[in-house]
């Protein structure tokens, strides 16, 4: 069965920090990958989302980056942190097929929860 | 561009009583998908259930049921059977023309004994 795995669970850290979370996948192959960011009591927003390895597109203008080294990896990264930066971030995977009425179903990591003093 | 809303921000339901949560949509495509997702306190997001636009027949996952009127542009969910554990954040997602789901804002509900 396929898992998705993302850490640290929580984080403080300093305004002009860098940032790196990592997600991963596990059972399957070439999945679609996406990070997602969630302020207190809202929805999602979309960061990025990749289709392939090194393949990153970006939603939202900002200064996090997203990288995907390997087949089941992607990372979110800030070269310095911001104070809005603070907030909860959740790793997606799906299995693209079909147009889009088709059921992808995007499958969610338990998150991190980012603070920044 | 797609727009989810979910009216409501939070509910208090019985236990054992059944809930609607709304949800409209807008978009232009002919061609798209309706998700809902669980968020417990704990954070985690849990699929439920889905509705494809070209389904005919209203889809159902166990408890959960949604009341899709498409003309309307509404895809309710329906939780029967309330229970303690079902009391959590519940969001609407669409997808459309894309590989990217558009959420709503969400519908904070508490389940009372």
């Amino acid at each position: 069965s396929q898992t998705i795995h993302q850490w640290p669970a929580t984080l403080v850290q300093p305004v002009g920090s860098p940032l790196s979370l990592e997600c991963t996948v596990e059972g399957t192959s070439n999945p679609n990958l996406y990070w997602y960011r969630q302020a207190a009591g809202r929805g999602l927003q979309l960061l990025f989302y990749s289709v392939g390895i090194g393949q990153i597109s970006s939603e939202v203008p900002q200064n996090l980056s997203a990288s995907r080294p390997q087949d089941r990896q992607f990372i979110l990264s800030s070269k310095k942190l911001l104070l809005s930066d603070s907030g909860f971030y959740l790793c997606a995977w799906s299995l693209e097929a079909g147009g889009p009425s088709a059921k992808n179903i995007q499958y969610f990591g338990a998150g991190t929860r980012l603070s920044v003093l | 561009a797609q727009k989810i809303t979910q009216t409501q921000p939070g509910m208090f339901v019985q236990e054992k009583e059944a809930v609607t949560l709304d949800c409209t949509y807008d978009t232009s495509d002919p061609s798209y998908g309706l998700f809902w997702y669980k968020q417990p306190s704990s954070g985690e997001m849990i699929f439920l259930i889905y509705q494809g636009s070209y389904d005919q027949q209203n889809a159902t996952e166990g408890r959960y049921s949604l009341n899709f009127q498409k003309a309307r542009k509404s895809a309710n969910l329906v939780i029967s059977a309330s229970q303690l554990g079902d009391s959590a954040m519940y969001f609407c997602a669409m997808r459309a023309n894309d590989y990217k789901l558009s959420f709503g804002a969400g519908t904070t509900v508490t389940v009372r004994a």
